[in-house]
This record gives structure tokens, C-alpha cells and sequence, in this order.
């Protein structure tokens, strides 16, 4: 089963611009965490939110977490070329044993 | 600390063969984890196991799948008379506690 779906799957800015993408699970969580694929790489572990914080910084990454909403969001400001990858939330519910993921959001960034 | 290392990283096989890919934990890590991800695809949970224990195999395929995580030696995910359908990256991940996970580079299985 999927416990979370990214939001927009596919996602094209310019560099300087900001990127949003957008994170919806099922059932209750511990915490969220934030991940990224460079393509043919293994997933970087990103950012990691607890369900009684609401909003949390690392660097040009911003976190929001909306616990009645199911719902969470990735800022990345001031896009660079590297920065494009595939981004995925993942969370396990409170009952689970492993960290489920969604189907990711492809950012690409052209400079 | 070296991270979670994964081999091998591409294997080919042809219909009917077994694969076996191996993972190596972090240091001090003692819960493993493998996912599948297939081509423009999210990852897949198939099993976690933590040392001589599996604890969640409800991601894996009734036949043909087996992983092991002994008290000496790396984790393996076992995958006996391999179909095209196989055919996908897998990923180890390694944690020393509930939290975050850490991955290898995976291992790209081809069947031919």
C-alpha cells in the first residue's frame, strides 16, 4: 500500500526560482521525511519533520507539516541546475514498520 | 564510516536463473531494509529485517523472493528462477534505530 502521493509529478523552473512540491498520506504518522534521487543514484535522505513540529528548516529547504490536512510541502528557494532530481515523501504510519514512499516529484531546473 | 554498500551494482541474467544481490549495513546499523523501484516508479517496500529476524515481509512476492540478514555477513535478497518482470532496481537501506534510513546506490537487475 502507499502511504504517500507527491504533488505535481512533474515539475519545470528556471534557476533563481522557487520550487513547491506537495505531499498528501492516509493515516496518522510519527513523522515525514523528505528524500531525493539523482537519476540512477540511491535516495539522499533530505529533511526529516516530527508530527508535533510545523514547519522546519535545512539550508534552502523549507518543511511544512499539516497534520489535520495529511498533508506536507518541500520549498526549495533559489533553485539550482543541481538541485533537479526526483523528490519523495515518506512516512510510516503508527502502527508500521517500514518507511512507505510515494511515487515522487521530478523537478528539473534549466539554468 | 563508509555508507551502506550494495553489490552488485548491474547483474544480468537470463529467464529462469536466480539473482542474489547483496547489502552491506552502516556501521552500527542493525535494521536493513529492501525496496524495488521499477522504471519511473516509486520505491516499493519489500522487507525489513534486523540481525538472524525478519520483521515485516509484507512487501514481498509470495514466490520466488527470499532475504536473509545472518549474524555474520551482509543481507541478501535472493530471487530464484528470474522473469523479465524482475527486471528493476533494487535498493538496501540500513537504520540504527526507527528513523531515518539510509541507502546504498542500488543494484540494476536485467533479465534477458
Amino acid at each position: 500500500s502507499q502511504q504517500g502521493e507527491e504533488d505535481p509529478q512533474a515539475l519545470s523552473i528556471q534557476e533563481g526560482e522557487n520550487a513547491t512540491m506537495n505531499c498528501s498520506y492516509k493515516t496518522s504518522i510519527n513523522n515525514l521525511q523528505w528524500y531525493r534521487q539523482n537519476s540512477g543514484r540511491g535516495l539522499v535522505h533530505l529533511i526529516l519533520i516530527r508530527s508535533n513540529e510545523r514547519e522546519k528548516h535545512s539550508g534552502r529547504l523549507r518543511v511544512t507539516l499539516d497534520t489535520s490536512k495529511k498533508s506536507s510541502s518541500l520549498l526549495i528557494t533559489a533553485s539550482r541546475a543541481a538541485d533537479t532530481a526526483s523528490y519523495f515523501c515518506a512516512s510510516r504510519d503508527q502502527a508500521g514498520t517500514a518507511l512507505i514512499f510515494g511515487k515522487g516529484t521530478t523537478l528539473s531546473v534549466s539554468s | 564510516n563508509a555508507g551502506v554498500m550494495q553489490n552488485p551494482r548491474h547483474l544480468v541474467r537470463r529467464r529462469g536463473q536466480e539473482a542474489r544481490l547483496r547489502c552491506s549495513p552502516m556501521k552500527g546499523h542493525s535494521h536493513v531494509y529492501w525496496y524495488r523501484q521499477l522504471p519511473e516508479e516509486g520505491l516499493k517496500f519489500m522487507v525489513y529485517l534486523q540481525k538472524e529476524n525478519i520483521i515485516d515481509e509484507s512487501g514481498m512476492p509470495k514466490e520466488r523472493f527470499s532475504a536473509e540478514f545472518p549474524k555474520e555477513g551482509p543481507s541478501i535478497l535472493r530471487i530464484q528462477q528470474v522473469v523479465r518482470g524482475d527486471s528493476a532496481a533494487y535498493f538496501c537501506a540500513s537504520s540504527p534505530g526507527p528513523d531515518t534510513i539510509y541507502f546504498g546506490e542500488g543494484s540494476w537487475l536485467t533479465v534477458v
